[in-house]
């Protein structure tokens, strides 16, 4: 147990509301990401952060912003959602440069 | 052609069976590699990290060729509970971020 949680883990929202998904650690770990998981396609960084206000754009960051304003919380927020941003999301954390955990996921389905 | 390649399998195998699954990558300045195990509607678990070297857990044996750019893992006398889908993660970014696999499936009968 890397100490990760994820809330919400489950949510249904609608087609351009505004959604916010959070990321908690408990030991203060430097670097988190997040990722989305969708058939076909494997896990997708989406952004991650390598410290406090430090964050930078992953592979498929297109509608989707972060803010990372205490080490413990990384905020993933898709600005207006859209169907294609359904998908299960998780966050994860470095430990060491050989260990990088997952947090249980959050399943957001958007209508 | 994508980063980071698995074959997705399914591999169906019988209980005690040898099993092998390779991820290739294309990115030559790689620095650290990955086995991550998934159950059905679970997180990833690592299950490994890849050393140049090689290396064995038990039943499991990791192994990197860095020449011809690939990873392996080995599993041997399969059980039941080793089905799920096994992803290669590998790491090439400064902030340690990782490019997975789409994963391999196993699935181990009796």
């Amino acid at each position: 147990d890397a100490g990760i949680t994820q809330s919400p883990r489950h949510k249904v929202t609608e087609t351009g509301t505004p959604v916010t998904l959070r990321c908690h650690q408990t030991e203060n770990h430097r670097y988190m990401y997040w990722y989305r998981q969708d058939p076909g396609h494997g896990l997708r960084l989406i952004h991650y952060s390598y410290g406090v206000k430090d964050t930078d754009k992953g592979e498929v960051s297109d509608g989707y912003s972060v803010s990372r304003s205490k080490t413990e919380d990384f905020l993933l927020t898709l600005e207006s959602a859209t169907s294609s941003q359904t998908s299960v999301y998780f966050c994860a954390i470095s430990v060491t440069e050989e260990t990088q955990y997952f947090g249980p996921g959050t399943r957001l389905l958007v209508l | 052609r994508k980063e980071v390649e698995q074959d997705p399998g399914p591999f169906n195998v019988p209980e005690g069976a040898t099993v092998a699954f390779n991820c290739t990558y294309s990115n030559s300045a790689s620095q650290s590699f990955f086995w991550y195990r998934q159950d059905c509607r679970k997180e990833p678990k690592l299950l490994m990290s890849v050393y140049s070297s090689g290396n064995e857990d038990g039943r499991f044996t990791a192994q990197l060729n860095r020449a011809s750019q690939y990873i392996s893992l080995l599993i041997r006398d399969s059980k039941l509970s080793d089905s799920a889908t096994y992803l290669c993660g590998i790491s090439s970014g400064s902030a340690r971020q990782l490019t997975f696999g789409s994963g391999t499936q196993l699935t181990v009968l009796p």
